[in-house]
Order: structure tokens, then sequence, then C-alpha cells
């Protein structure tokens, strides 16, 4: 079936630095949502793209949906502590929804 | 409050013991899904459910059984554990089985470890 591909699977930055998670499908994908899982924590639903070259934001947080709508990617600006978790991508593929790997993002203070 | 509710948070059970994770929702969804999380691997669809008596494999339904008897509740069976089943496994729901692009509600995680 159709797979989301998500990298890098692991990221460490210093607290100050940016950090972008990308996800890549080899088809078209008529949405993209991503989601954040902190440490022991579940997947929460941070936002959702559906247009080609979508660009949203949240505070710090950056999302984009390529023009060909089969990428998609999670920028933060200078992170911060709060910012540590998995990042995980999901676009329809198939029948259902299917999720990317994830990105774990560690922050050094 | 609105919320998927998972039970048990922890299971440590033995090779070949049945078990049943329950998994209930009070928002009046649809949809209900249930995904194990393994390191390297994301979240992985096991089954999933369309409505009542509706049920569906997802990527590794392998040694899992679903039930949808009630709008409520999803709960997932492994009828005889093994110890490749020793993993993170999470329930979602969302409103519309058929509306992609509303979000999926987690609840909070069952960390089974099967010896």
């Amino acid at each position: 079936g159709q797979q989301v591909m998500q990298i890098p699977q692991y990221q460490h930055v210093q607290e100050g630095e940016d950090f972008t998670t990308y996800c890549n499908s080899s088809t078209t994908l008529s949405n993209i949502q991503w989601y954040k899982q902190r440490p022991g924590g579940h997947p929460v639903f941070l936002i959702q793209l559906v247009k080609s070259g979508e660009v949203k934001k949240q505070k710090r947080l950056t999302f984009q949906f390529g023009e060909a709508k089969k990428n998609s990617s999670l920028h933060i600006t200078a992170t911060q502590t709060t910012d540590v978790g998995t990042y995980f991508c999901a676009g329809l593929g198939g029948n259902d929804m299917r999720f990317g790997a994830g990105t774990r993002l560690t922050v050094k203070p | 409050e609105a919320q998927v509710t998972q039970n048990p948070r922890y299971l440590i059970t033995v090779t070949g013991k049945k078990l049943t994770v329950t998994c209930s929702q009070n928002m009046n969804h649809e949809y209900m899904s249930w995904y194990r999380q393994d390191p390297g691997l994301g979240l992985r669809q096991i089954y999933y459910s369309m409505n009542v008596e509706a049920t569906d494999k997802g990527d590794v339904p392998e040694g899992y059984k679903v039930s949808r008897k009630e709008k409520r509740n999803f709960p997932l069976i492994l009828e005889s554990p093994s110890p490749n089943q020793t993993s993170l496994y999470f329930c979602a729901s969302r409103d519309r089985a058929l509306s992609y692009n509303s979000p999926l509600h987690f609840g909070n995680g069952t960390r089974l470890t099967v010896t």
C-alpha cells in the first residue's frame, strides 16, 4: 500500500536552533495531517493541510504542503525544551490515513 | 470531557493467555481504529471500524481481533498473545468515517509486554 516516508528519524538540537521534519509520498495526497506526541504521551493533532502549496503557521511552527501535494514539512523556529517529542505526519493512503514513522526531537537546554 | 479511554494503561502477560484491551469514546464518533507503535516504525494500523458492525483489517492485523457492537466501544482482542506483540497500543476515533479531513483523537495508550 501507499507509504508516507518521514525523515529524519531522530533530530537532536541545541535550544534556540531550528528544526525541520519532512514527509514524502510517491502518490498525490488529498490532505496531510501533523501530530505531536510528547514523551510518554499520545499523539495530538496539530494541523491539517489540504491545498497545493499551502502554508500555515502556529506561533513558531510552520507547516507546508508541496505544490504537487506529494510532500510536506514542519519547521520549528528557535526550538524550546517544550518542543521535545515525536512529530508524525499522516496522509490518506489506500482506504485510510497512513502515518509516517515519525521524527523524534530532543532539545538540549 | 470529550475523550478516548483505554484500559489498562500497562499490561504484562504470558504467551498464549488471551487478553482484551478496551477502548471507549464519548464523542459519538463513527470511526474507531487501533494502532501499534514500535520504535522506528511509527504508528501502524491494526484494525479499523467505520461504524457499528463494520470492521476491516489495517496493515498489521495478524494475531488480533476486534469487535464493534456498540458505537462507543471498540475492544482489541489478542486470542493467543506472542512476544512479538509486545508494543505500545493506541486507540483512536474521528467523527465521520469517511471524513479524512477530521482529526484523530487518541487514547492514552496501553503498554503491553508479552513474556
